[in-house]
């Protein structure tokens, strides 16, 4: 099993739709999770971290399973601009590294 | 600085020549990662630094590959004797709190595409 593997897509959603993507990680005794955005041929960015209680931002909701180890994000009321690539990051026991998986792609549509 | 200024943004260069990278973090933080993204995959972990601490190398690839950082400032990666599989968009990022705190968000460069011909 991979450290962290994600469903690559592409998801391709109408505006307006609701959107969820999951996560999985391999490392049961991972610390800290977040999810980041990166449009193309740009930067990741932070989009929100992932609380064990789970967490919601605006339209944007993230969860986490420790018992399944998996993390979720969805997104509700898609808008053309929530197109991007999503990265699930896994921060394990070893601290210094943080772990991307290799994204989810979401194309918004109008 | 406002944000993490990485330089240069393009970089071409022919197979064996060694290449220099800059990565300038944001003043005050402490923590200082290089990662590697080749096209359309994900982020490759390279290199942690973390105040004066030893840095943690393990994701350096091979021998031809360092980095250095003085102090909380500027780091370079170096390659030596680049080769083709080392085209990739080299990203550095940096974090106000340590990787041990869990809650270090990482603000990221814009990057640095190399492409070895």
């Amino acid at each position: 099993r991979k450290e962290v593997e994600q469903d690559p897509g592409p998801f391709n959603v109408p505006e307006g739709a609701t959107v969820a993507f999951n996560c999985t990680y391999s490392n049961s005794a991972s610390q800290s999770f977040f999810w980041y955005r990166q449009d193309c041929r740009k930067e990741p960015k932070l989009l929100m971290s992932v609380y064990s209680s789970g967490n919601e931002d605006g339209r944007f909701t993230a969860q986490l399973n420790r018992a399944s180890q998996y993390i979720s994000l969805l997104i509700r009321d898609s808008k053309l601009s929530d197109s991007a690539t999503y990265l699930c990051v896994v921060m394990g026991s070893g601290y210094s590294t943080l772990t991307f998986g290799k994204g989810t792609m979401l194309l918004v549509s109008p | 600085g406002a944000g993490v200024s990485q330089s240069p943004s393009n970089k071409v260069t022919e197979k064996g020549k060694d290449v220099e990278l800059r990565c300038d973090p944001i003043s005050g933080h402490t923590a200082l990662y290089w990662y590697r993204q080749r096209l359309g995959q994900g982020l490759e972990f390279l290199i942690y630094f973390q105040g004066n601490s030893a840095p943690d190398k393990s994701g350096l690839p091979s021998d031809r590959f360092s980095a250095e950082r003085t102090g909380e400032s500027v780091s370079t990666l170096t390659i030596q004797r680049t080769q083709q599989e080392d085209s990739a968009v080299y990203l550095c990022a940096s974090s106000l709190l340590p990787a041990s705190s869990g809650a270090n968000v990482l603000t990221f460069g814009a990057g640095s595409r190399l492409t070895v011909l």
